[in-house]
């Protein structure tokens, strides 16, 4: 079975430049997130996806990231523009569903490096 | 809030044992174990349920202590390849997010 796929693996841009970032979750699993992680830190939720529904979005900076999940399958993050701040690793995980009995499985990640 | 896991980090030698602990000020609900080998995605390790259910994986095992807030990791006879970055995530009562804490490198050496 395969895992979560995610695109691109690297990504160096200039800050004030847009940026997007693909996933692909593992098929059948209806519930989608998006994590940021920097540097010697945790994960830390920014979308819940409930199929196509964005059901958590709090921890989403409305004002430059915006996300989308067409048809409930594949996911997009961007960021416009990036800022330097911006710089970590992106993680897309999948689960079945959003109970706590069900495991996230995560993607290996998009590294961005904003200049 | 932010689970506080303890060590921060922790270096043994290959068959030694480790615990890593995992403190909340809130009320869980389950506390889930993965671990992240560097510039990889974090591995799911187990969930623990409200209840102080125990749970075992091989050679890996963790506790779950709701009255505390607390959960332990526990690395038996640990193996080269156990070496990574640790963290648990937390999930308190109704539909909320899973909250990670900021992890523990554990390093095996020969």
């Amino acid at each position: 079975e395969a895992g979560v796929v995610q695109s691109p693996r690297y990504k160096i841009i200039e800050k004030k430049q847009p940026v997007a970032f693909w996933c692909n979750p593992i098929s059948g699993h209806n519930t989608l997130y998006w994590y940021l992680q920097n540097l010697g830190q945790g994960p830390e939720l920014l979308i819940r996806y409930e199929n196509e529904e964005a059901v958590d979005d709090s921890q989403l900076p409305k004002d430059r990231f915006s996300a989308e999940r067409l048809k409930g399958v594949d996911s997009t993050l961007k960021i416009q523009p990036a800022e330097l701040g911006d710089s970590a690793v992106y993680l897309c995980a999948s689960s079945l569903g959003v109970g706590s009995y069900n495991e996230q499985f995560f993607g290996p990640g998009t590294r961005l490096t904003v200049l | 809030q932010q689970p506080v896991q303890s060590p921060q980090a922790v270096i043994l030698r290959e068959g030694e044992d480790a615990v890593i602990n995992c403190s909340s000020s809130k009320a869980l609900y389950s506390v889930h174990w993965y671990r992240q080998k560097h510039g990889e995605a974090p591995v799911f390790l187990m969930i623990l349920l409200k209840g102080g259910e125990q749970k075992g994986h091989e050679k890996i095992s963790a506790s779950f202590n709701e009255k505390k807030q607390q959960s332990s990791l526990y690395l038996t006879a640990s193996q080269l390849s156990y070496s990574g970055t640790y963290f648990c995530g937390t999930r308190g009562f109704g539909n909320e997010k899973l909250t990670f804490g900021t992890g523990t490198r554990l390093t095996i050496i020969p």
